[in-house]
């Protein structure tokens, strides 16, 4: 079945770009029937709609977020990825990835990857 | 696009049934019947236990079900168990630029 794993750096400094990356195994990324998604977690908090792309390139991003988001597919890799620029302390957070359906379900997900917004 | 209105808490004994709500609006969950909840225990990801609102993927119990009118969503478990206990989340698609969003999420505490 569909697995999903999250790699990146656990520690970013204030202002800087937070990228990390999905890769898939078990399926492909290129299926016409799912979106590929990023949705974060505060510790302690809910959980937070980053936003998602469709294999042909299309995204949507959480308003909140928009101007400083951006996901990316990468078909060859089986890997899509997220950019989060101008990061601050405010964006530390559990990080999940997932495949999602138009309908705005996702399942399944990735394990999450704790990223620190520290100097 | 503010976050879906859940319950801070909700509780029940083994064996009786619980529901949880999820409030949203006439451009979230009152435009579509798109509405998924999660379920995830402590340091997991979340997993996917009713999808369009009362669609259980393969594999979830039956003692879960969900249900909507007008603009709240409803999950119902029966039959409650401790493994039961965790936190659940709803999601609804919203057809705008937001296009998903969550609840705040939901404490199920097994008495």
């Amino acid at each position: 079945q569909v697995q999903l794993r999250e790699s990146g750096p656990g520690l970013v400094k204030p202002s800087q770009t937070l990228s990390l990356t999905c890769t898939v195994s078990g399926g492909s990324i290129s299926s016409n029937s799912y979106f590929w998604s990023w949705i974060r977690q505060p510790a302690g908090k809910g959980l937070e709609w980053i936003g998602r792309i469709y294999t042909s390139g299309s995204t949507n991003y959480n308003p909140s977020l928009k101007s400083r988001v951006t996901i990316s597919v990468d078909t060859s890799k089986n890997q899509f990825s997220l950019k989060l620029s101008s990061v601050t302390a405010a964006d530390t957070a559990v990080y999940y990835c997932a495949r999602g359906y138009w309908s705005g379900w996702v399942d399944p997900w990735g394990q999450g990857t704790l990223v620190t917004v520290s100097s | 696009q503010s976050a879906l209105t859940q319950p801070a808490s909700v509780s029940g004994s083994p064996g009786q049934s619980i529901t949880i709500s999820c409030t949203g609006t006439s451009t979230d969950v009152g435009d579509y019947n798109y509405v998924s909840w999660y379920q995830q225990y402590p340091g997991k990801a979340p997993k996917l236990m009713i999808y369009d609102v009362s669609n259980r993927p393969s594999g979830v119990s039956n003692r879960f079900s969900g249900s909507k009118s007008g603009n709240t969503a409803s999950l119902t478990i029966s039959g409650l168990q401790a493994e039961d206990e965790a936190d659940y989340y709803c999601s609804s698609y919203t057809g705008s630029s937001t296009d998903v969003v969550f609840g705040g999420g939901t404490k199920l505490t097994v008495l």
